[in-house]
């Protein structure tokens, strides 16, 4: 068990819909990323934040939205659902003294 | 931004043989250079790291090589077991709290 919790484990919704993935980082980790995987693909760097400011953007859609909490935690937000949006989101966290980043087990997202 | 290129894309080795996987970066400030382990639909797991300072890194069976002048790293397993088999990616990072910047990933299997 890395310490990241995503959930949900699995999200089936129709094209169109709107979803919210939700990360825990590890306790005291103040940064989280958030990573697109699709089928046979590698990691596609969507965004990450550091205590709660933005810190990073990579290839992320204008349909997508994050953020991340006082607590933080942060939400992945997904609209206009494509199917080719379908994939594995991971979200990874790592802390301000320790550079290693710990991936959550993903959740799956399959729009149909 | 940082770019890092991962080769070879499929590696398949006899079970006891090593296994080398190479990577290549091109911002001189990279400092940080970790590896992944993916197992089929699990999240990835750290195995090992190195940071700009040090040249190489072991750890039982597995290790890793810097080389900042020609800014490449090098992932070797020896001794390759069936468990083993899994797609690895290699990563770098520029300086703390940054985002990683990973490889495509390299699919490896280990034919028993």
């Amino acid at each position: 068990d890395s310490g990241v919790t995503q959930t949900p484990k699995h999200l089936i919704t129709a094209t169109g819909q709107r979803v919210t993935l939700r990360c825990s980082p590890r306790s005291g980790d103040l940064s989280v990323y958030w990573y697109q995987q699709s089928l046979d693909q590698g990691l596609q760097f969507l965004i990450q934040y550091y205590n709660g400011e933005e810190r990073a953007k990579g290839n992320i859609l204008e349909r997508f939205s994050a953020q991340q909490f006082p607590d933080l935690h942060s939400e992945l937000n997904l609209s206009s659902l494509e199917l080719g949006d379908s994939a594995l989101y991971f979200c990874a966290s790592s802390s301000r003294l320790n550079t290693e980043a710990f991936f959550g087990q993903g959740t799956r997202l399959t729009v149909v | 931004g940082e770019n890092v290129e991962q080769h070879p894309s499929t590696l398949s080795v006899q079970e006891g043989d090593s296994a080398v996987i190479k990577c290549t970066y091109s911002d001189s400030a990279s400092n940080y250079f970790p590896w992944y382990k993916q197992e089929l639909g699990k999240r990835p797991q750290l195995i090992i790291d190195i940071r700009s300072n040090v040249g190489e890194k072991k750890d039982q069976r597995i290790a890793v090589t810097l080389n900042k002048t020609a800014k490449h790293f090098s992932l070797h397993i020896t001794e390759t077991q069936p468990e083993d088999s899994a797609v690895y990616f290699c990563a770098a990072q520029i300086f703390t709290g940054n985002q990683f910047y990973f490889g495509t990933g390299t699919s490896l299997t280990v034919i028993p």
